[in-house]
């Protein structure tokens, strides 16, 4: 079974930057597309960013649009969030997902584990 | 973008207990609903997929209904390991976005 594993979290100031990195191994990532979604703390989970298995479409949320950026390198099975000015509302655990396609329907599955992202000065 | 909004959003139950949550859709999503399931520092993990399917390995206590913007899901006997947060998910559009949760708890 695929397995991701989140990266790259820490504590910065605001208008600060980082870049989250998302590994998946089990599988050939090439055939996945991936998600990343957060979630605040005591809050709901909130959807971020999306990239096409070959990388060539990703969409954003548009409390992200223009700040963050999503990148994958299929030969380091990796995927990639670039998070630039940063805000304090930024601060969340932030999960990277696959997606599972059954006939029509997709779902996110399986989950890395969360990395913990931290905006404060 | 289509909201997701779920009730309700904290839930008291005992071990035994049948429970249901609802989940809305501000538009019509046809049956493109998923549920997570998402227990104390752990990552969530989906429930049902397309409202009302379960994937390989989810207990049978768990079952999804409806269609359109009505959503219900049922578990028809708690265990002690539902005790969790419930959200929902609609898939039929990009953004994929997520009820505010349900708290489940003893």
């Amino acid at each position: 079974e695929v397995q991701l594993v989140e990266s790259g979290g820490d504590l910065v100031p605001p208008g600060g930057s980082l870049r989250l990195s998302c590994v998946i191994s089990g599988s050939n990532i090439s055939n996945y597309e991936i998600n990343w979604v957060r979630q605040a703390p005591g809050k709901g989970l909130e959807w971020v960013s999306y990239i096409s298995s070959r990388g060539n479409v990703q969409y954003h949320a548009d409390s992200v649009e223009g700040r963050f950026t999503i990148s994958r390198d299929n030969a380091k099975n990796s995927v990639y969030l670039q998070l630039n000015s940063l805000r304090v509302e930024d601060t969340a655990r932030y999960y990277c997902a696959s997606v599972v396609v059954v006939a029509a329907y997709t779902y996110f599955g399986p989950w890395g584990q969360g990395t913990l992202v931290t905006v404060s000065s | 973008d289509i909201q997701m909004t779920q009730s309700p959003s904290s839930l008291s139950a005992s071990v035994g207990d049948r429970v249901t949550i609802t989940c809305r859709a501000s538009q019509s999503i046809s049956t493109y609903l998923n549920w997570y399931q998402q227990k104390q520092g752990e990552a969530p993990k989906v429930l049902i997929y397309a409202a009302s399917t379960l994937p390989r390995g989810v207990p049978s206590r768990f079952s999804g209904s409806g269609s359109g913007t009505d959503f219900t899901l049922t578990i028809s006997r708690l265990q002690p390991e539902d005790f969790a947060t419930y959200s929902c998910q609609q898939s039929l559009a990009s953004p994929y976005t997520f009820g505010q949760g349900t708290k489940l708890e003893i």
